[in-house]
């Protein structure tokens, strides 16, 4: 069974750095790019950040780019996300994605990033 | 960027209704369009997949379909159940983008 657990969300001030992780199981992490998504609060779904399976490809939203890095860790089936220069907008439900038959197949929980002073 | 309109952004629904949401895309993206489910409070599930495959597990009352650059999710006998949001993605090219959503609300 695919699990995907996020983790490292939290109350964080504005200009301040904050790295979320997906820790992924049941599948073979290391064969397969991932995904992370947000969700402002009552808000739709906005796409964040791709990594390929050998983190050769990398790419991210335009309102992300510059602040947010996406990297992986096959060896601890590890996804992670870190953001640098955090502003009020980018609190929101932060969700990593795994694929089957094309990518966002399975969503973890999601972990809560809220920026505010 | 490609944007994916979706329509309409709500829609007022009784049991047994048959739904039609769309998402229009503004350049092609070809197969690459995936529909998502979410429930109040719960993670999105896929529910179609390259514009027209049933995930795994998803009712057979959920179909997805395409006319040109038009993609719609189509639920036949609506039940309890299926009242949520629903949202459009397409995966054809970076940035992904996804429809600004749907939500279905009971009459």
């Amino acid at each position: 069974e695919v699990q995907l657990v996020e983790s490292g969300g939290g109350l964080v001030q504005p200009g301040r750095s904050l790295k979320l992780s997906c820790l992924a199981s049941g599948f073979t992490f290391s064969n397969y790019g991932m995904n992370w998504i947000r969700q402002a609060p009552g808000k739709g779904l906005e796409w964040v950040a791709s990594i390929s399976s050998s983190s050769s490809y990398i790419y991210y939203a335009d309102t992300v780019k510059g602040r947010f890095t996406i990297s992986r860790d096959n060896a601890k089936n590890t996804l992670y996300l870190q953001m640098t220069s955090l502003r009020s907008e980018d609190t929101a439900l932060y969700y990593c994605a795994s694929p089957r038959s094309g990518p966002f197949a399975y969503w973890g929980q999601g972990t809560l990033v809220t920026v505010s002073s | 960027d490609i944007q994916m309109t979706q329509s309409p952004s709500s829609m007022s629904v009784s049991l047994g209704d048959t739904v039609t949401i769309t998402c229009r895309a503004s350049q092609d993206v070809g197969i690459y369009v995936n529909w998502f489910q979410q429930k109040p409070g719960k993670s999105p599930r896929r529910m179609i997949y390259r514009a027209t495959n049933l995930a795994d597990g998803v009712p057979s009352r959920f179909s997805g379909s395409r006319s040109g650059s038009d993609y719609s999710l189509t639920i036949s006998s609506l039940e309890s159940e299926d009242v949520a949001d629903y949202h459009c993605l397409q995966y054809d090219e970076y940035p992904y983008t996804f429809g600004a959503g749907t939500k279905l609300e009971l009459k």
